[in-house]
């Protein structure tokens, strides 16, 4: 299993970019890297997944170096609303037979 | 509404009793994974099941059990209940037929439990 780590907390202003980065140094060749954010007493829900290089969606860009060991969620002119804990996942392919940790997950704080 | 819906949305109860949490996961989709989130902590996985198997189980203790169905809702029963099982219990589904890729998991809203 691919342990994840990711800060803890970070904060930052309205408006600003924002990069969370997750470390995995041990993922598997058929790994995924997914990143979900989640509110107070709600569901995590996905926000992107990506397997090499870079992926972008109307929310978010995903960073994966060659390497894989680590990949980076960038959050664009971020807004109050995307105060939240967000979580990288790495797991592999769908019908797996496998424990999905999420690690301790980065409590982004947004600043007026 | 993410597809995954969970009941009791709320359960009080009091130590030493049982209660099930119930889920049925999105249209089509074959897998069920229990999560348990204490206040203020990470997500604890607890088990997996796969078109009603089990797949995969975590830390999951011995008074808690899970099964799915054929019509593949998925139970949590808990038992011997301890007042720090009080928690969200999150049920996350994925892996719909011919989906290829890796698992995106739908979380549902979350049964929270305070036990008494």
């Amino acid at each position: 299993l691919a342990k994840t780590t990711q800060p803890i907390s970070m904060d930052s202003y309205e408006g600003q970019e924002v990069n969370i980065t997750c470390s995995h140094n041990n993922i598997a060749t058929n790994d995924y890297i997914t990143w979900y954010q989640q509110f107070p007493s709600q569901g995590p829900r996905f926000i992107i997944q990506g397997y090499k290089t870079k992926v972008t969606n109307e929310v978010a860009s995903l960073f994966i170096p060659a390497d894989r060991k680590s990949s980076t969620l960038s959050l664009p002119r971020v807004s109050l609303s995307d105060t939240a804990v967000y979580y990288c996942l790495v797991g592999g392919p769908n019908f797996g037979n496998e424990k999905l940790t999420f690690g301790t997950g980065t409590r982004l704080t947004i600043i007026p | 509404d993410s597809g995954v819906t969970q009941t009791p949305k709320h359960l009080i109860t009091a130590t030493g009793q049982r209660v099930t949490l119930r889920c049925s996961p999105r249209s089509g989709d074959l897998s069920v994974y229990w999560y348990q989130q204490s206040l203020d902590q990470g997500l604890q996985f607890l088990i997996q099941y796969y078109n009603g198997e089990e797949r995969a189980k975590g830390n999951i203790l011995e008074r808690f059990s899970a099964q799915q169905f054929p019509d593949l809702h998925s139970e949590l029963n808990l038992s011997s209940l301890e007042l720090g099982d009080s928690a969200l219990y999150f049920c996350a589904s994925s892996g719909g037929q011919g989906v290829s890729g890796a698992n995106v998991l739908t979380f549902g809203a979350g049964s929270r439990l305070t036990v008494l």
